[in-house]
């Protein structure tokens, strides 16, 4: 059975600093892995996506890397801004489309 | 262009009751799954239908929940004789196909008394 674990659960940083969110998965066949933001009370919103094959993607101050066989991928965020306070998902999917989430990192950015 | 739209944005409705979730994904999206995320927990996979396949319901808690997608586009999501542990944001995501990006929608808060 898939489980995807976030470390840390929170984490509160002052501006500017970059830091790394952690995402581990038990089973490494998987088809991609996803990262998202969610506001507080807001839906999701899609970050990067990582497909099977890939081992990083880049979309602005994001870097998110994927090691399959080690069942890990963390998010790089650079120079980080009170604006990115949110809570951050990791979402594996494995036969296309059952997506098992993890339970998010909350961050906060100080000013 | 138009993202994932639901509603109602808020229901409230009383133990016992049936209540109806709609879904309306991006124009295109041949895929749409329903999450719910109840308070303190992470999400929780219901459904995922894809084009005019059968549904995945392996996620569904229970024969009270069903859902059903017309047309290939809108999908509702029915809760029968609601339970107050249904309480929770239900989510629907839609992406192009089975291994694309998933996009969601703003979720609708259900709270049975």
């Amino acid at each position: 059975k898939q489980e995807v674990t976030q470390i840390p659960a929170a984490l509160s940083v002052p501006e500017g600093e970059n830091l790394v969110l952690n995402c581990s998965f038990t089973d490494s066949a998987i088809y991609n892995l996803q990262w998202f933001r969610q506001d507080p009370g807001k839906g999701l919103t899609s970050l990067l996506l990582i497909q099977s094959s890939q081992r990083e993607q880049t979309s602005g101050r994001l870097n998110a890397s994927l090691d399959k066989s080690s069942g890990r991928s963390t998010l790089y965020i650079a120079a980080s801004q009170p604006g990115d306070s949110a809570t951050y998902l990791c979402a594996v999917s494995a036969g296309g489309f059952k997506t098992i989430f993890g339970a998010g990192t909350r961050l906060f950015v100080k000013a | 262009g138009a993202g994932v739209s639901q509603s109602p944005s808020n229901k409230v409705t009383e133990k016992g009751k049936d209540v109806e979730l709609r879904c309306d994904p991006i124009s295109g999206h041949t895929a749409l799954y329903w999450y719910r995320q109840s308070l303190g927990q992470g999400l929780e996979f219901l459904i995922y239908f894809q084009g005019n396949s059968a549904p995945d319901k392996s996620g569904l808690p229970s024969d009270r929940f069903s859902a059903e997608r017309t047309g290939g586009s809108v999908s509702t999501l029915t809760i029968q004789r609601t339970q107050q542990e249904d309480s929770a944001v239900y989510l629907c995501a839609s992406s192009f196909g089975t291994n694309y990006e998933q996009y969601f929608g703003p979720g609708t808060r259900l709270t049975v008394t």
